[in-house]
Protein backbone atom coordinates (compact mmCIF):
# COMPACT_ATOMS: atom_id res chain seq x y z
CA UNK A 1 0.00 0.00 0.00
CA UNK A 2 0.88 3.99 -0.72
CA UNK A 3 1.47 6.46 2.07
CA UNK A 4 2.87 10.03 1.89
CA UNK A 5 4.24 12.21 4.48
CA UNK A 6 4.62 15.53 4.20
CA UNK A 7 6.66 16.42 7.33
CA UNK A 8 5.88 20.06 8.05
CA UNK A 9 2.18 21.16 9.05
CA UNK A 10 2.99 24.91 8.74
CA UNK A 11 6.14 26.22 7.06
CA UNK A 12 6.66 30.32 8.09
CA UNK A 13 8.77 32.12 5.33
CA UNK A 14 9.98 35.52 5.14
CA UNK A 15 8.04 36.99 1.79
CA UNK A 16 11.43 36.82 -1.26
CA UNK A 17 13.16 34.12 0.85
CA UNK A 18 13.01 30.28 -0.64
CA UNK A 19 11.30 27.67 0.29
CA UNK A 20 11.19 23.79 0.48
CA UNK A 21 7.81 21.71 1.02
CA UNK A 22 9.00 18.14 1.95
CA UNK A 23 7.05 15.55 0.92
CA UNK A 24 7.78 11.60 1.46
CA UNK A 25 6.41 8.58 0.18
CA UNK A 26 6.33 4.77 0.59
CA UNK A 27 5.14 2.19 -2.57
CA UNK A 28 6.55 -1.08 -3.33
CA UNK A 29 5.67 -0.09 -7.27
CA UNK A 30 6.35 2.60 -9.37
CA UNK A 31 4.29 5.38 -9.18
CA UNK A 32 2.95 9.16 -10.22
CA UNK A 33 3.89 12.31 -8.09
CA UNK A 34 1.74 15.80 -7.89
CA UNK A 35 1.49 18.30 -6.24
CA UNK A 36 -1.50 20.64 -5.75
CA UNK A 37 -2.46 23.81 -3.70
CA UNK A 38 -5.34 24.94 -2.08
CA UNK A 39 -5.96 28.78 -1.61
CA UNK A 40 -8.45 29.75 1.15
CA UNK A 41 -12.00 28.27 1.05
CA UNK A 42 -11.32 27.11 -2.51
CA UNK A 43 -10.83 23.85 -4.45
CA UNK A 44 -7.42 22.43 -5.00
CA UNK A 45 -5.35 23.09 -8.42
CA UNK A 46 -2.36 21.19 -9.53
CA UNK A 47 1.00 22.63 -9.56
CA UNK A 48 2.66 20.00 -11.26
CA UNK A 49 3.42 16.26 -11.48
CA UNK A 50 6.16 13.91 -12.31
CA UNK A 51 4.91 10.71 -14.55
CA UNK A 52 8.11 9.96 -15.76
CA UNK A 53 11.42 11.08 -17.49
CA UNK A 54 13.61 14.32 -16.33
CA UNK A 55 13.42 14.23 -12.34
CA UNK A 56 13.12 17.79 -11.86
CA UNK A 57 9.78 19.18 -12.93
CA UNK A 58 8.85 22.45 -13.27
CA UNK A 59 5.51 23.62 -12.43
CA UNK A 60 2.76 27.00 -12.52
CA UNK A 61 3.90 29.83 -10.33
CA UNK A 62 8.18 29.09 -10.42
CA UNK A 63 7.56 26.28 -8.01
CA UNK A 64 9.18 23.01 -8.95
CA UNK A 65 10.13 19.51 -7.17
CA UNK A 66 12.31 17.11 -7.82
CA UNK A 67 11.64 13.36 -7.88
CA UNK A 68 14.20 11.05 -5.75
CA UNK A 69 13.79 7.56 -5.97
CA UNK A 70 16.23 6.17 -3.85
CA UNK A 71 15.00 8.76 -0.81
CA UNK A 72 11.36 8.20 -2.19
CA UNK A 73 11.22 11.60 -2.19
CA UNK A 74 9.06 14.79 -4.23
CA UNK A 75 10.31 17.75 -2.31
CA UNK A 76 8.72 21.28 -3.79
CA UNK A 77 10.40 24.09 -4.18
CA UNK A 78 10.39 28.10 -4.72
CA UNK A 79 13.29 30.04 -4.91
CA UNK A 80 11.66 33.72 -4.07
CA UNK A 81 8.16 32.89 -2.15
CA UNK A 82 5.55 36.02 -2.67
CA UNK A 83 2.69 37.08 -0.03
CA UNK A 84 0.12 35.44 -2.81
CA UNK A 85 2.11 31.94 -2.50
CA UNK A 86 0.32 32.20 0.88
CA UNK A 87 -2.02 28.91 0.61
CA UNK A 88 -2.18 25.09 1.95
CA UNK A 89 0.16 22.43 -0.19
CA UNK A 90 -0.73 18.93 -0.87
CA UNK A 91 1.23 16.15 -2.27
CA UNK A 92 -0.21 12.72 -3.38
CA UNK A 93 1.43 9.67 -5.38
CA UNK A 94 -1.07 7.43 -7.33
CA UNK A 95 -0.05 4.20 -8.49
CA UNK A 96 -1.67 1.38 -11.14
CA UNK A 97 -5.24 1.48 -9.71
CA UNK A 98 -5.23 5.71 -10.63
CA UNK A 99 -6.37 6.62 -7.13
CA UNK A 100 -4.96 9.21 -5.21
CA UNK A 101 -3.31 9.12 -1.74
CA UNK A 102 -2.85 12.50 -0.04
CA UNK A 103 -0.63 13.48 2.25
CA UNK A 104 -1.97 16.00 5.18
CA UNK A 105 -0.90 19.08 3.93
CA UNK A 106 1.38 21.91 4.49
CA UNK A 107 0.27 25.26 5.10
CA UNK A 108 2.45 28.14 3.85
CA UNK A 109 2.59 30.80 5.68
CA UNK A 110 4.15 34.06 4.21
CA UNK A 111 5.85 36.54 7.34
CA UNK A 112 6.37 40.38 5.36
CA UNK B 1 -15.78 28.35 -19.81
CA UNK B 2 -15.02 24.15 -18.84
CA UNK B 3 -15.22 23.58 -15.13
CA UNK B 4 -16.84 22.23 -11.86
CA UNK B 5 -19.48 23.21 -10.33
CA UNK B 6 -20.31 22.56 -6.64
CA UNK B 7 -23.23 24.15 -4.72
CA UNK B 8 -24.11 25.41 -2.68
CA UNK B 9 -21.45 26.95 -0.77
CA UNK B 10 -22.78 26.63 2.76
CA UNK B 11 -25.17 24.05 3.89
CA UNK B 12 -26.54 23.54 7.23
CA UNK B 13 -28.18 20.37 8.23
CA UNK B 14 -30.54 19.96 11.08
CA UNK B 15 -30.26 16.53 13.55
CA UNK B 16 -31.66 13.55 11.38
CA UNK B 17 -31.87 15.10 8.50
CA UNK B 18 -30.58 14.15 4.85
CA UNK B 19 -28.66 16.95 2.71
CA UNK B 20 -27.67 16.62 -0.79
CA UNK B 21 -24.50 18.24 -2.19
CA UNK B 22 -24.55 19.18 -5.85
CA UNK B 23 -21.32 18.53 -8.21
CA UNK B 24 -22.03 19.02 -12.11
CA UNK B 25 -18.96 19.06 -15.21
CA UNK B 26 -18.59 20.26 -18.07
CA UNK B 27 -14.98 19.18 -19.08
CA UNK B 28 -16.81 15.80 -20.42
CA UNK B 29 -15.02 13.29 -17.77
CA UNK B 30 -15.55 9.93 -16.95
CA UNK B 31 -14.42 9.87 -13.39
CA UNK B 32 -15.52 11.93 -10.38
CA UNK B 33 -14.86 12.01 -6.94
CA UNK B 34 -16.30 13.09 -3.68
CA UNK B 35 -13.66 14.19 -1.22
CA UNK B 36 -14.03 14.86 2.28
CA UNK B 37 -11.33 17.36 4.15
CA UNK B 38 -11.38 18.20 7.80
CA UNK B 39 -8.64 20.08 9.11
CA UNK B 40 -4.81 18.79 9.49
CA UNK B 41 -6.37 14.96 7.70
CA UNK B 42 -6.03 15.69 4.05
CA UNK B 43 -8.75 14.80 1.65
CA UNK B 44 -10.27 11.27 2.31
CA UNK B 45 -11.81 9.75 -0.49
CA UNK B 46 -16.00 9.40 0.14
CA UNK B 47 -16.96 8.11 -3.43
CA UNK B 48 -15.77 7.92 -6.87
CA UNK B 49 -17.59 6.78 -10.33
CA UNK B 50 -15.37 6.09 -13.30
CA UNK B 51 -18.56 5.51 -16.01
CA UNK B 52 -22.15 6.48 -15.83
CA UNK B 53 -24.66 3.89 -13.61
CA UNK B 54 -21.33 2.75 -11.45
CA UNK B 55 -19.86 4.28 -8.38
CA UNK B 56 -17.36 2.72 -6.18
CA UNK B 57 -16.89 3.41 -2.35
CA UNK B 58 -13.72 4.97 -0.88
CA UNK B 59 -11.96 5.28 2.29
CA UNK B 60 -15.11 6.51 4.85
CA UNK B 61 -18.60 5.49 2.69
CA UNK B 62 -20.44 4.87 5.56
CA UNK B 63 -23.11 7.49 6.14
CA UNK B 64 -22.90 8.76 2.45
CA UNK B 65 -24.53 7.95 -0.68
CA UNK B 66 -24.45 8.95 -4.56
CA UNK B 67 -25.80 8.51 -7.86
CA UNK B 68 -24.41 8.86 -10.98
CA UNK B 69 -27.29 9.19 -13.81
CA UNK B 70 -25.26 11.32 -16.14
CA UNK B 71 -21.94 11.85 -17.13
CA UNK B 72 -22.25 15.49 -15.71
CA UNK B 73 -23.53 14.71 -12.21
CA UNK B 74 -22.23 13.51 -9.56
CA UNK B 75 -24.62 14.31 -6.44
CA UNK B 76 -23.44 13.31 -2.75
CA UNK B 77 -26.17 12.78 0.03
CA UNK B 78 -24.92 13.21 3.41
CA UNK B 79 -27.89 10.86 5.72
CA UNK B 80 -28.33 11.24 9.08
CA UNK B 81 -26.71 8.14 9.65
CA UNK B 82 -23.39 10.18 9.34
CA UNK B 83 -23.19 11.43 12.72
CA UNK B 84 -20.03 13.79 12.40
CA UNK B 85 -20.71 15.91 8.97
CA UNK B 86 -19.45 19.01 9.84
CA UNK B 87 -16.82 19.56 7.21
CA UNK B 88 -15.36 21.16 3.76
CA UNK B 89 -16.56 18.82 0.93
CA UNK B 90 -15.01 18.57 -2.68
CA UNK B 91 -15.74 17.21 -5.62
CA UNK B 92 -13.26 16.61 -8.61
CA UNK B 93 -13.52 15.13 -12.06
CA UNK B 94 -10.35 13.30 -14.28
CA UNK B 95 -9.96 11.93 -17.51
CA UNK B 96 -9.63 7.77 -16.60
CA UNK B 97 -5.76 7.56 -17.48
CA UNK B 98 -3.10 6.74 -15.31
CA UNK B 99 -1.42 10.21 -14.15
CA UNK B 100 -4.68 12.29 -15.29
CA UNK B 101 -4.79 15.52 -12.96
CA UNK B 102 -8.15 16.11 -11.48
CA UNK B 103 -10.37 19.31 -11.53
CA UNK B 104 -11.76 20.75 -8.34
CA UNK B 105 -14.66 22.28 -7.72
CA UNK B 106 -14.70 24.98 -5.19
CA UNK B 107 -16.37 22.96 -2.08
CA UNK B 108 -19.00 22.75 0.22
CA UNK B 109 -18.81 23.54 3.89
CA UNK B 110 -21.21 21.61 5.76
CA UNK B 111 -22.14 22.66 9.51
CA UNK B 112 -24.22 20.60 11.87
CA UNK B 113 -26.61 22.96 13.62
Amino acid sequence: AQSVTQLDSQVPVFEEAPVELRCNYSSSVSVYLFWYVQYPNQGLQLLLKYLSGSTLVKGINGFEAEFNKSQTSFHLRKPSVHISDTAEYFCAVSAYNYQLIWGAGTKLIIKP
Amino acid sequence: DGGITQSPKYLFRKEGQNVTLSCEQNLNHDAMYWYRQDPGQGLRLIYYSQIVNDFQKGDIAEGYSVSREKKESFPLTVTSAQKNPTAFYLCASSAVRAGEKLFFGSGTQLSVL
